[in-house]
């Protein structure tokens, strides 16, 4: 089974600062198709999770281009450029190319 | 405009059999490389992979969870379905139904989500 290993935030952090989520798989996630199977979904307090970026790097429709993700094939980090309230919540790491899994989650706090 | 509602009995105990269904709309389960997934997350805690269904009828199992999960669907009624046997305490969550990209495999819509209970 793959697992999905994520880092934590120095929480809370100032609104308007940059910061870097992590995440990390036990094998690479990169297939045959030359396209990485990590995704980034952000489930703010009291809603359902949305996708924020597929295939590592591409972010999902409507997504600001705050979000950016860029990776290797097994370590990943979504970057969040000047946090904003709406940003708030928890961020998860999910694999697909061996079945599904999600990674613990990363909270991010607003100063 | 894609929508999915999941639905379920609220409440159940130990031991008893928990049926739920995904009533969506906007897209069709029979159109090539679309799936549902059932994902679930207990209170306070992350989110847990549980099962997919494709539109071929390919079904892959969380293997933790495996032999107490059927999946299955009813295309012409755009609705999936999840079952889980033998239920206990640890299967209280908030239970989500999502719609898989057929282009990116990715959870690309989700539902609102419904509260399960197990207690006796």
């Amino acid at each position: 089974d793959i697992v999905m290993t994520q880092g934590a935030l120095p929480n809370p952090v100032p609104s308007g600062e940059s910061v870097s989520i992590t995440c990390r798989s036990s094998k690479s996630l990169l297939y045959s198709d030359g396209k990485t199977y990590l995704n980034w979904y952000l489930q703010r307090p009291g809603q359902s999770p949305q996708l924020l970026i597929y295939w590592m790097s591409t972010r999902a429709s409507g997504v600001s281009d705050r979000f950016s993700g860029s990776g290797s094939g097994t370590d990943f980090t979504l970057k969040i450029s000047g946090v904003e309230a709406e940003d708030v919540g928890v961020y998860y790491c999910q694999q697909g190319l061996e079945l599904y899994t999600f990674g613990a989650g990363t909270k991010l706090e607003l100063k | 405009q894609v929508t999915l509602k999941e639905s379920g009995p609220g409440i159940l105990q130990p031991s008893q059999t928990l049926s739920l269904t995904c009533t969506f709309s906007g897209f069709s389960l029979s159109t090539y490389g679309m799936g549902v997934g059932w994902i679930r997350q207990p209170s306070g805690k992350g989110l847990e992979w549980l099962a997919n269904i494709w539109w071929d009828d390919d079904k892959y199992y969380n293997p933790s969870l495996k032999n107490r999960l059927t999946i299955s669907k009813d295309t012409s009624n755009n609705q999936a379905f999840l079952k889980i046997t033998n239920v206990d305490t640890a299967d209280t969550a908030t239970y989500y139904c999502a719609r898989i990209s057929p282009i990116t495999t990715s959870f690309d819509y989700w539902g609102q989500g419904v509260m399960v209970t197990v207690s006796s």
